[in-house]
């Protein structure tokens, strides 16, 4: 069984902080993939960043860095200088393939909330 | 521009009643997935199809029926055998995952609907 856990329900910070988003998830599969979202109010999910287990290097996109890590089955999402435009619902989530199909499992989501 | 067109935005049926949701993609993707998300929850699987004239069950199937008659359309039909059918409904597509391997998913706009 796979599952993700995003245990911050909801995050308010001021312009310009940085924050992070915890995941943390379960699976008992060698290969699997992890994935970020955002969610603006419109609804429409964004992709942000699709992860294979196999690769632990951290990544940066802009002011937007991940840092994933076995030992603790945690993929964390950090913004750095936060901006009003990153308001919005980001939800993790893990598709674990096994040797058959999988789908994509999500957690319960993370709003930030971003003030001027 | 590629990408998924849902329509309609906002839905409002009366009870009893079936309703189709239409979902149309020009990524020329081979699988397209629906999601069911209700307030403060992640995204819940009910249906995917890996190609054409075939699809499988998700998490929560029952009370929804979907064809997949073509590669760029996937409609859901909410029946009245859904005892709860309001709800934010997102289609989404992505390469076709195969075995071991699975590709990010792209997400319409979404179609609320308000079942009264």
């Amino acid at each position: 069984a796979q599952k993700v856990t995003q245990a911050q329900t909801e995050i308010s910070v001021v312009e310009k902080e940085d924050v992070t988003l915890d995941c943390v998830y379960e699976t008992r599969d060698t290969t699997y993939y992890l994935f970020w979202y955002k969610q603006p109010p419109s609804g429409e999910l964004v992709f942000l960043i699709r992860r294979n287990s196999f690769d632990e290097q951290n990544e940066i996109s802009g002011r937007y860095s991940w840092n994933f890590q076995k030992s603790t089955s945690s993929f964390n999402f950090t913004i750095t200088a936060s901006q009003v435009v990153d308001s919005a619902v980001y939800f993790c989530a893990l598709s674990a393939p096994g040797s058959g199909y999988s789908t994509l499992t999500f957690g319960k989501g993370t709003m930030l909330l971003v003030s001027p | 521009d590629g990408g998924i067109t849902q329509s309609p935005k906002y839905l409002f049926r009366k009870e009893g009643q079936n309703v189709t949701l239409s979902c149309e993609q020009n990524l020329n993707h081979d699988a397209m997935y629906w999601y069911r998300q209700d307030p403060g929850q992640g995204l819940r699987l009910i249906y995917y199809s890996q190609i054409v004239n075939d699809f499988q069950k998700g998490d929560i199937a029952e009370g929804y029926s979907v064809s997949r008659e073509k590669k760029e359309s996937f409609p859901l039909t909410v029946t009245s055998a859904q005892k709860n059918p309001t709800a934010f409904y997102l289609c989404a597509s992505s390469i076709d995952p195969g075995a071991g391997e699975f590709y990010e998913q792209y997400f319409g706009p979404g179609t609320r609907l308000t079942v009264t």
